[in-house]
């Protein structure tokens, strides 16, 4: 059975940082593609970032490049997202999710419960 | 960037057939997924590569796609396909979701 269990979550001031941390099992890791994906409660998806299964080819969206940085451990079966500079706008729930196969170019076939990140004073 | 475009809600009645649109420029030319989400829960991927279902949805999700726009449909709609539907394609680097279709099934 595929599981993304992710952590690292919280309340966090503005400007501060947030290491978010996705650990994975029931499937090859270092075989696939793996991503980060948001959302606000009531709202619609976001992504975020991905990453190939050999980190050769990373992807950020506009709203976060230049302040958050994605990473993976394959020998770990982990996912990381630092997050800096952190603004009230980032403030989501953020899911860690499968990609459906190496290259981040594509699909999402399984997604972890997710990790609420707080942005406020 | 590139955008997705999806009608904010979508009614149906039980037994009846639900179709939720998607639209982007060229989305004919593109690969689409498609998600269903319940209220307090994570995304499940219904439909991959504009038509293929994966191992345990139901045949009565299917999908289309040209031109313009990608077609969801639910044939014979039932009380528990009642979610979130988000479709997803990619461009030019990254991934790019549609706002989200609410389903209700009445």
């Amino acid at each position: 059975e595929v599981q993304l269990v992710e952590s690292g979550g919280g309340l966090v001031q503005p400007g501060r940082s947030l290491r978010l941390s996705c650990v994975a099992s029931g499937f090859t890791f270092d075989d696939f593609a793996v991503h980060w994906v948001r959302q606000v409660p009531g709202k619609g998806l976001e992504w975020v970032s991905g990453i190939s299964w050999s980190s050769a080819n990373i992807g950020y969206a506009d709203s976060v490049k230049g302040r958050f940085t994605i990473s993976r451990d394959n020998a770990k079966k982990s996912l990381y997202l630092q997050m800096d500079s952190l603004r009230a706008e980032d403030t989501a729930l953020y899911y860690c999710a499968k990609g459906t196969g190496g290259s981040y170019k594509g699909g999402l076939d399984y997604w972890g419960q997710g990790t609420l990140v707080t942005v406020s004073s | 960037s590139y955008e997705l475009t999806q009608p904010p809600s979508v009614s149906v009645s039980p037994g009846q057939t639900a179709s939720i649109t998607c639209s982007g420029d060229k989305l004919g030319d593109k690969y689409v997924w498609w998600y269903q989400q319940k209220p307090g829960q994570s995304p499940v991927l219904v439909i991959y590569q504009v038509t293929k279902r994966p191992s345990g949805i139901p045949e009565r999700f299917s999908g289309s796609s040209s031109g313009n726009t990608a077609i969801l449909t639910i044939s014979g709609s039932q009380a528990m396909d009642e979610a979130d539907y988000h479709c997803q394609a990619w461009d030019s680097s990254t991934v790019v979701f549609g706002g989200g279709t609410r389903l209700t099934v009445l």
